[in-house]
């Protein structure tokens, strides 16, 4: 069984890092390209980040929004993937899901981000 | 960016019913696209990818057609535990992009 278990997420003030783990489970890790993407209510979804794997030289990608203020990384003998938050907005608030694959064939249930002083 | 248009934006149709939403994006995606299906205070679940194929465990009743810019998710036949949100998703071209969601109620 597939499974993905976001944590890292919580209430942080504007201009302050937080950083995001997604731990996989059940598939070859090391095989696939990962992705976050987050909810809210005002943006509905969007994708934030993807990380391709070792044969794409593990290159990163990033929606307009979070390019130069988030940073995603992986560490394949962790089944992990990263996202380091910098300088928060309240923008960024949401539900932080990471997903495997490029057609995103599992989602892992979600960490809160929250962004108030 | 790719903008997806999704339609309806809501619905409500009968048990047992064939039941199509529709994606539209404003390039050709080359059939890059997935569908995913959302309870209230749950994550997504992926259905579809690649246009037309069916994750592992979703059941037959759920297809998707489609290519170029235009695409679809079919129900074959309406159950009870089919109400949610249903989204699409492009994945041709970054930044990836999603529709704005069809909302299914059971009438």
């Amino acid at each position: 069984e597939v499974k993905l278990d976001e944590t890292g997420g919580g209430l942080v003030q504007p201009g302050r890092p937080m950083k995001l783990s997604c731990v996989a489970s059940g598939f070859t890790f090391s095989d696939y390209w990962m992705n976050w993407v987050r909810q809210s209510p005002e943006k509905g979804l969007e994708w934030v980040a993807q990380i391709r794997n070792r044969p794409y030289n593990y290159e990163t990608y990033y929606s307009d929004s979070v390019k130069g203020r988030f940073t995603i990384s992986r560490d394949d003998s962790k089944s992990t993937i990263y996202l380091q938050m910098n300088n928060l907005r309240a923008e960024d608030m949401g539900i932080y899901s990471c997903t495997w694959g490029d057609g995103h064939y599992g989602w892992g249930q979600g960490t809160t981000l929250t962004v108030s002083s | 960016d790719i903008k997806m248009t999704q339609s309806p934006s809501s619905m409500y149709a009968s048990l047992g019913e064939r039941v199509t939403i529709t994606c539209k994006a404003s390039q050709d995606i080359n059939s890059y696209l997935s569908w995913f299906q959302q309870k209230p205070g749950k994550s997504p679940k992926t259905l579809i990818y690649r246009a037309n194929r069916l994750v592992d465990g979703v059941p037959s009743r759920f297809s998707g057609s489609g290519s170029g810019q235009d695409y679809s998710l079919t129900i074959s036949s309406l159950e009870y535990e089919d109400m949610g949100i249903y989204y699409c998703l492009q994945y041709n071209e970054f930044p990836y992009t999603f529709g704005g969601g069809t909302k299914l109620e059971i009438k």
